[in-house]
């Protein structure tokens, strides 16, 4: 299994900022995974996070507003740019138990609240 | 498009009896099929998985789920519910489309209370 620590747990930010979410996985993995969960709502991946490469986006997500970082096989970094109230979720960060197993590990996630 | 029922937005289930947690799919192919457990405060957790094999699988905290292919289903169950296993319930399949990572379309979640 994978420890994922995520950076911050929860916070509290003003509306035309950005926030930096940090993830540290105890072992080096190829892909990470940066979710959305929207308060009453399901899972949305964002981006997939591959080391050396550009990030993936999903359909609705784009890197000007979600960019993100993987300067390593351990780290990766998403921010969330020019906050707005609809931006209030939870963050989660995941990553895979191996390929082709379909399981994933997932951090405890980051609770941002948009003001 | 591939994609994930969860019909029911809660389930309350008495401490002690069996409980089921709904899910339905909708994906090409053969189906990668999961069910994750989210506590309050905390990530997902995996609870078990379906690739192939025995309808019936088995995994974490006494749960089970059954695979029909007919129904395409994937229905969460458990023979006797504890207090503890109130939480939120995701079930989820693997995209077929997303190669050999493991990009997962997930259902918007059952919450399961269990009452003393």
């Amino acid at each position: 299994s994978a420890v994922i620590s995520q950076k911050p747990s929860r916070d509290i930010c003003q509306r035309g900022t950005s926030l930096t979410i940090q993830c540290q996985v105890d072992s080096q993995v190829t892909m990470m995974f940066w979710y959305r969960q929207q308060p009453g709502q399901s899972l949305t991946l964002i981006a997939t996070a591959n080391q050396g490469s550009e990030a993936t986006y999903e359909s609705g997500f784009v890197i000007d507003k979600f960019p993100i970082s993987r300067p390593n096989l351990t780290f990766s970094t998403l921010t969330v740019s020019n906050m707005s109230p609809e931006d209030s979720s939870i963050y989660l960060c995941s990553v895979t138990a191996g390929i082709n197993t379909g399981e994933l590990f997932f951090g405890e996630g980051s609770r941002l609240t948009v003001l | 498009a591939q994609s994930v029922a969860q019909p029911e937005d809660q389930v309350n289930v008495a401490e002690g009896n069996p409980l089921t947690v709904k899910c339905t799919y909708s994906v090409s192919g053969n189906p990668y099929l999961f069910w994750y457990v989210q506590y309050p405060n905390r990530g997902l957790q995996f609870l078990l998985k379906y690739i192939t094999g025995d309808n019936l699988v088995k995994g974490s905290y006494g749960f089970e789920a059954e695979f029909n292919k007919s129904q395409t289903s994937f229905h969460l169950k458990k023979p006797s519910a504890l207090v503890s296993d109130s939480a939120l319930y995701f079930c989820a399949v693997r995209d077929p489309f997303s190669g050999g990572y493991n990009k997962l379309i997930f259902g918007a979640g059952t919450r399961l209370a269990v009452h003393p």
